[in-house]
C-alpha cells in the first residue's frame, strides 16, 4: 500500500515570492493533517481536513496561507506571498478518521522550503 | 490546553545496549492516546509505538515499549538492544480521544547510537 506522498521535496524561492505543496494521502483516508515543523521542534498542526471540509484552521495564518482538498482526496497549500520566517519543513500525514481508536495519523516525507 | 514536554534534547547510547527516552504531558482529559515517533534524517515521521490512556498493560512492539504511568503523567520509551537504524529524531505526541484531534508534539530527542 503506498504511504502518503507529497511533492516538491525540496523548494528553494525568494522572498514575495508564491509557492505551493501538494500532498496525496493513503488511500482511503478521510482525514488529511497539514503540520509545519521548524528546525529543532515538533510538528504543529496548520489545518485539518475531514473530506472536503477543513475543520481545524485556526493556527493558519490566513493572510498568506491558503489550503484546498479538492474531492476530499488531494490536497494543495499554497504560501502567498512567502516570507523568510516561513522556511520550514511542510509534512502531511492522513488518517481513517472514523472518529474512533487511536487514529493512527501516517505522514508523507514533507517538502522543505527556503525562502531566500 | 495540553502541551508535551521531553526534557532530554539529545541522547546517545552504545549499540546493543538499551536506552529510555522521558517524555511527560500535561492534560484535563482521561481518555487520550500517547504516541512516539520517529524521524531520520530523511524526515519521514514514522510510528514507533502508540498507547490508549484507557489501557493499563503497557505497549510493547518488538524492541520497542513504553512505561505508561498516568496518574504522574509520564509516557517513556525503552528501546532494548540498540542498533545503528535507530539512529533519528524522537517525538512524544499526545492526541485527545474526542474525535479526529491534531497531534500534540514534544520538542523531540535526538538520538545517537555508538558503535
Amino acid at each position: 500500500e503506498a504511504g502518503v506522498v507529497q511533492s516538491p521535496r525540496y523548494k528553494i524561492i525568494e522572498k514575495k515570492q508564491p509557492v505551493a505543496f501538494w500532498c496525496n494521502p493513503i488511500s482511503g483516508h478521510n482525514t488529511l493533517y497539514w503540520y509545519l515543523q521548524n528546525l529543532g521542534q515538533g510538528p504543529e498542526l496548520l489545518i485539518r481536513y475531514e473530506n472536503e471540509e477543513a475543520v481545524d484552521d485556526s493556527q493558519l495564518p490566513k493572510d498568506r496561507f491558503s489550503a484546498e482538498r479538492l474531492k476530499g482526496v488531494d490536497s494543495t497549500l499554497k504560501i502567498q506571498p512567502a516570507e523568510l520566517g516561513d522556511s520550514a519543513v511542510y509534512l502531511c500525514a492522513s488518517s481513517l478518521g472514523t472518529g474512533r481508536g487511536p487514529d493512527t495519523q501516517y505522514f508523507g516525507p514533507g517538502t522543505r522550503l527556503t525562502v531566500l | 490546553a495540553q502541551t508535551v514536554t521531553q526534557s532530554q534534547p539529545e541522547m546517545s547510547v552504545q549499540e546493543a545496549e538499551t536506552v529510555t527516552l522521558s517524555c511527560t504531558y500535561d492534560t484535563s482529559e482521561s481518555d487520550y492516546y500517547l504516541f512516539w515517533y520517529k524521524q531520520p534524517p530523511s524526515r519521514q515521521m514514522i510510528l514507533v509505538i502508540r498507547q490508549e490512556a484507557y489501557k493499563q498493560q503497557n505497549a510493547t512492539e518488538n524492541r520497542f515499549s513504553v512505561n505508561f504511568q498516568k496518574a504522574a503523567k509520564s509516557f517513556s520509551l525503552k528501546i532494548s538492544d540498540s542498533q545503528l537504524g535507530d539512529a533519528a529524531m524522537y517525538f512524544c505526541a499526545y492526541r485527545s480521544a474526542q474525535g479526529a484531534q491534531k497531534l500534540v508534539f514534544g520538542q523531540g530527542t535526538r538520538l545517537t547510537i555508538n558503535p
